[in-house]
């Protein structure tokens, strides 16, 4: 089992470009999550999903957008990209109360 | 916000030490989660506790879940370098609301 797989694990962007960032479960979770991750600040929740067509703003929703078309893939869009989306962006998928299995991550600079 | 506040923030320990993490809410947790992260690593979960007063090995890591529910603990025995990393707590509230992640509490261990 492959479980989360985010792609890419790196990318730099200017300043006004937009991305998406992929991420991709084979667990047959039905919930799904976008966190970013910012030096000595934890883990803050931008989008979840509780499953496909289902979507819900997190803790730090601005600037970004996420779609559920199927149960395995939950993209998160970044438009207009600004310095403050310099961060690392983890995907995790779960089922209620068991735990997420969380991707390696892509780490975003925005120049 | 629900809040998760996690203690100490950084610990760093010689090799063979005793030492102890805390996680504490004013609010009452469902269940509560441990996770380690690594380096470039995504965090992988260790534990979830969800009764009060619930203790579970794993190895030299001990972990307590609070009789209220509002706080939990992580002991570990006799650290190694191999426990280096980033220990988060995360707090599931109520229903499929996500999980709320503490700031973590970054460990090193000094051979």
């Amino acid at each position: 089992n492959a479980g989360v797989t985010q792609t890419p694990k790196f990318r730099i962007l200017k300043i006004g470009q937009s991305m998406t960032l992929q991420c991709t479960q084979d667990m047959n979770h039905n919930y799904m999550y976008w966190y970013r991750q910012d030096p000595g600040m934890g883990l803050k929740l931008i989008y979840y999903s509780v499953g496909a067509g289902i979507t819900d703003k997190g803790e730090v929703p601005n600037g970004y957008n996420v779609s559920r078309s199927t149960t395995e893939d939950f993209p998160l869009r970044l438009e207009l990209a600004a310095p403050s989306q310099t961060s690392v962006y983890f995907c995790a998928s779960g089922q209620f109360n068991y735990g997420y299995t969380f991707g390696s991550g892509t780490r975003l600079t925005v120049v | 916000t629900q809040l998760l506040e996690q203690s100490p923030q950084f610990l760093s320990i010689q090799e063979g030490e005793n030492l102890t993490v805390y996680c504490n809410s004013s609010s009452v947790f469902s269940s509560l989660q441990w996770y380690r992260q690594e380096p470039g690593e995504g965090p992988v979960l260790l534990v979830t506790v969800v009764t009060g007063g619930e203790v579970k090995k794993l190895k030299r890591l001990t972990f307590q879940f609070g009789d209220a529910r509002k706080d939990s603990s992580l002991h570990i025995t006799a650290a190694q370098p191999g426990d280096t990393g980033l220990y988060l707590c995360a707090g599931l509230y109520s229903g499929n609301t996500p999980l709320v992640f503490g700031k973590g509490t970054r460990l090193s261990v000094i051979a």
